[in-house]
């Protein structure tokens, strides 16, 4: 178990439209998510804490306005990147954290989606 | 805040020779220590943790990591490795009294791609 998906896996958009990046747990619920953004050759970073039912956390110098979270579901998670630009390009990983008792230190990550922007 | 330190970008090493993947962190509070790999196409996969008790951890595929708190080091070893331990890998740290939003948050070192020839 412990299971977590993201769509698309893969994504090219051009400069100015908006991109919306799935992330779902599938056989536990999780009511925090995180996501993250992986540079090539860098480590992850923290962009923000995803908390279902309620306003996301953001990592101090990531722009809410540009990164949109939605947490509707105890499964899923959404990161919309709006008015994409070429400097948004980049490896977006997200992760939960199982709710299960005994579990809650533990997060799977998902398997990351490409953006490419144009 | 924490950090952490991958002292090798990159490991190359034989078949059935031992292998070494240091991690150093900084913290001004308690941490809990993860191990994290991740295969090619796929997402991160926790491969050993530290909570408390028993500074030497195991994982089922012959890994172990010890945790030293006076060297606030966390490297990770394993004896002999195989060509499918290539992967890239992460050393990550969680603070382990945090609370609220900051629970579960993870900082993670830059990584490093362990690489295994025949």
């Amino acid at each position: 178990g412990a299971v977590v998906s993201q769509h698309p896996s893969w994504v090219i958009c051009k400069s100015g439209t908006s991109v919306k990046i799935e992330c779902r747990s599938l056989d536990f619920q999780a009511t925090t998510m995180f996501w993250y953004r992986q540079f090539p050759k860098q480590s992850l970073m923290l962009m923000a804490t995803s908390n279902e039912g309620s306003k996301a956390t953001y990592e101090q110098g990531v722009e809410k306005d540009k990164f949109l979270i939605n947490h509707a579901s105890l499964t899923l998670s959404t990161l919309t990147v709006t008015s994409a630009h070429p400097e948004d390009s980049s490896f977006y990983i997200c992760s939960a954290r199982d709710d299960r008792q005994g579990r809650s230190y533990e997060q799977y990550f998902g398997p990351g989606t490409r953006l490419t922007v144009t | 805040a924490q950090s952490v330190t991958q002292l090798d970008s990159q490991v190359p090493v034989f078949e059935e020779a031992p292998v070494e993947l240091r991690c150093n962190y900084s913290s001004s509070v308690s941490v809990y220590l993860f191990w994290y790999v991740q295969y090619p196409n796929q997402g991160l996969q926790l491969l050993l943790k530290y909570l408390s008790g028993s500074t030497l951890v195991e994982s089922i595929n012959g890994f172990e990591a010890e945790f030293n708190k006076s060297q606030t080091s966390f490297h990770l070893r394993k004896p002999s490795v195989h060509i499918s331990d290539t992967a890239e890998y992460f050393c990550a740290v969680s603070r382990s009294n945090a609370g609220g939003t900051s629970y579960g948050k993870l900082t993670f070192g830059q990584g490093t791609i362990l690489t295994v020839h025949p």
